[in-house]
């Protein structure tokens, strides 16, 4: 299994500033990705963020509005740039150590 | 494109008596498929797994179904509990898509005492 961290927990942001999220993953895996859960909604998956490769995007979302950066086999960011109300959700880190996905506790994001 | 979709958005049941989740695929070659368990303000729980070489898995109080021929999960628990009461996700993991772990709708369980 994998224990997962997520900081911070929840932030109040202005509109056009950015936001970096910090995912910390008690053992060493090499696959992470990140999603966004609307409120009342299913989870949908960002990007897949693999250690020693770029992270892999899913459609509709772009490097530029939500890099990532994956420095080591523990950790992960994810930044949500230039924000807008549109952009308020929970973001989830999730790590697969083995076969089975774990998920942290998500970051709450409310844009004003 | 594939997707992972349930049936039922929510479920309302006794204290003590048995719920039963299912859960439509779209992807025959889905190889591998999880069960979560979200409760207000936190992430989703792993429940139990199932790969597509197995028609059942059992763990404790929760059984997962699969039939292949019409690409069709279900969740059972018994002896529901007020604890129970949560979201629950079935999700696919796309091994000819990179590996990704996509979710499906979700279904809210309501537990009454």
């Amino acid at each position: 299994s994998a224990v997962i961290s997520q900081k911070p927990s929840r932030d109040i942001c202005q509109r056009g500033t950015s936001l970096t999220i910090q995912c910390q993953v008690d053992s060493q895996v090499t696959m992470m990705f990140w999603y966004r859960q609307q409120p009342g909604q299913s989870l949908t998956l960002i990007a897949t963020a693999n250690q020693g490769s770029e992270a892999t995007y899913e459609s509709g979302f772009v490097i530029d509005k939500f890099p990532i950066s994956r420095p080591n086999l523990t950790f992960s960011t994810l930044t949500v740039s230039n924000m807008s109300p549109e952009d308020s959700s929970i973001y989830l880190c999730s790590a697969r150590p083995g076969e089975t996905q774990y998920f942290g506790p998500g970051t709450r994001l409310l844009v004003l | 494109g594939e997707s992972v979709g349930l049936h039922l958005p929510t479920l309302s049941v006794q204290e003590g008596d048995n719920s039963i989740i299912n859960c439509a695929y779209s992807n025959s070659a889905s190889d591998y498929f999880i069960w979560y368990k979200q409760e207000s303000g936190k992430g989703p729980q792993f429940i139990i797994d199932i790969r597509s070489n197995m028609d059942k898995r059992q763990g404790q109080r929760v059984t997962v179904l699969l039939n292949k021929t019409v690409k069709h999960l279900s969740l059972q628990i018994a002896a529901t509990q007020p604890g129970d009461s949560a979201v629950y996700f079935c999700a696919e993991i796309l091994y000819n898509q990179g590996g990704k772990l996509i979710f499906g709708q979700g279904t809210e369980l309501s537990v009454k005492p």
